[in-house]
């Protein structure tokens, strides 16, 4: 069965900084992997996507992740975080074998400190 | 391109009064997906529809939940009788169950059980 594991529940970074959220995920094929963002009151908006091909994908506001097979992760990254980029970050695999079933890790919500 | 829309936004209820949410998909996406996120946790899939089937209703509470999809187009959730722990937000996704898209949510309804 799918499953998705986000080992940190919070991180504060400075704004400046850069950051690393932590995502592994447990499918028995390629998976497809994306990240979310949800904000106070509002739905989950896509920030990347990966479905085959270069590991590395870029997203929007700036952000990265990093596709490695061997170690079962998608790490999200970015080199400078700003204020606004507090939220809640949400890893996600979806199955490939045609159901499109999408499971979500708990998350990792993001504090920015000024 | 409009948006997966969900009303209400809010709702409270007392416990054991019946509640329904009300989704409208992306135009031509094929699955629709319901989602429960409990405060602090990850969204869990509560029903998946292709078109007017059910995909999977396997985390549904059947005994008390129950979910149909009109047409292939819009669906509705109801929670009859409601419990304390059905407070959450109720997120309506969809998608176009092709290679290289992904889910695309709505702000979700939030509903507080007391």
């Amino acid at each position: 069965a799918q499953s998705v594991t986000q080992p940190d529940i919070h991180i504060t970074v400075s704004e400046g900084a850069s950051l690393e959220l932590r995502c592994n995920y447990s499918y028995g094929a390629t998976p497809y992997l994306f990240w979310y963002v949800q904000s106070p009151g509002q739905g989950l908006q896509l920030l990347l996507k990966y479905f085959s091909g270069d590991t590395l994908v870029q997203g929007i506001k700036g952000f990265e992740a990093e596709f490695k097979r061997s170690q079962s992760s998608f790490n999200l990254r970015k080199p400078s975080v700003h204020w606004s980029d507090a939220a809640e970050y949400f890893c996600a695999v979806a199955d490939t074998s045609g159901t499109y079933k999408y499971i979500f890790g708990t998350g990792t919500r993001l504090k920015v400190l000024a | 391109e409009a948006g997966v829309a969900q009303s209400p936004r809010y709702k409270i209820i007392e416990k054991r009064q019946s509640v329904a949410f009300w989704c409208n998909p992306i135009s031509g996406h094929a699955t629709l997906y319901w989602y429960q996120q409990i405060l602090g946790q990850g969204p869990k899939l509560l029903i998946q529809f292709q078109n007017n089937g059910v995909v999977d209703d396997s985390q549904l509470p059947k005994d008390r939940f129950s979910a149909e999809r009109l047409k292939g187009v819009d669906s509705t959730l109801k929670i009859q009788p409601a419990k304390l722990e059905d407070s959450a937000v109720y997120l309506c996704a969809s998608s176009l169950d092709r290679v290289g898209t992904e889910a695309f949510f709505g702000q979700g309804t939030r509903l507080t059980v007391v």
